[in-house]
């Protein structure tokens, strides 16, 4: 069965990068069925969607991020990343990967998430 | 984008009971793109109903939704131990994608 698992630093400085990966494990990234996600969830708080990739390359992402967000492939390593521009202390949440048929759009399968603290 | 407004924000029963979870769209939700989540402490959410009524892979059938336009319902029918958890609703009919405050449904 497919499994996602979400790696990077639990801290981050502010003004800094923020840079997350996603190993996905038992089927591939390179497949027309799925788009690769990330959602972030604030202490406490809901969820928020970040942004999404295709296996073609095409992203898109939420626009209350503006161009912060960048989300890319690494087919070789069937692996997906985020990077998120100069963080704030707004940006402190757990971070979870997750998968979306191409036909629909609900979260399907999730990484178990992975905190990150922005704090200097 | 699509605003979620889900109520009650805090729903107390006992096991058995059923319980009746409600997410209100500010537009119509396009297609009936409208998911459930259950997420529990610790954990990551877990997907229980896409379009709006069908259960995703696994999921017990006292785990039920419905509606349409603007007005979404889950229910379950009765409420087992481990059903006690927060609920999440969600649309993927627009751009955003957007998600609901959450239900939290405890025990009595």
């Amino acid at each position: 069965q497919v499994q996602l698992q979400e790696s990077g630093p639990g801290l981050v400085k502010p003004s800094q990068t923020l840079s997350l990966t996603c190993a996905v494990s038992g089927g591939s990234i390179n497949s027309g069925d799925y788009f690769w996600s990330w959602i972030r969830q604030h202490p406490g708080k809901g969820l928020e969607w970040i942004g999404y990739i295709f296996y073609s390359g095409n992203t898109y992402h939420n626009p209350s991020l503006k161009s912060r967000v960048t989300i890319s492939l690494d087919t070789s390593r069937n692996q997906f990343s985020l990077k998120l521009s100069s963080v704030t202390a707004a940006d402190t949440a757990i971070y979870f990967c997750a998968r979306v048929p191409r036909i629909g759009g609900s979260f399907d399968i999730w990484g178990q998430g992975t905190m990150v603290t922005v704090s200097s | 984008e699509v605003v979620l407004t889900q109520s009650p924000g805090t729903l107390s029963l006992s096991p058995g009971e059923g319980a009746t979870l409600s997410c209100r769209a500010s537009q119509t939700v396009s297609s009936s793109y409208l998911a459930w989540y259950q997420q529990k402490p610790g954990q990551a959410p877990r997907l229980l109903i896409y379009g709006t009524s069908s259960r995703a892979t696994g999921i017990p059938d006292r785990f039920s939704g419905s509606g349409s336009g603007t007005d979404f319902t889950l229910t379950i029918s009765s409420l087992e131990p481990e059903d006690f958890a927060f609920y999440y609703c969600q649309q993927y009919g627009d751009s955003p994608l957007t998600f609901g405050g959450g239900t939290k449904v405890d025990i009595k």
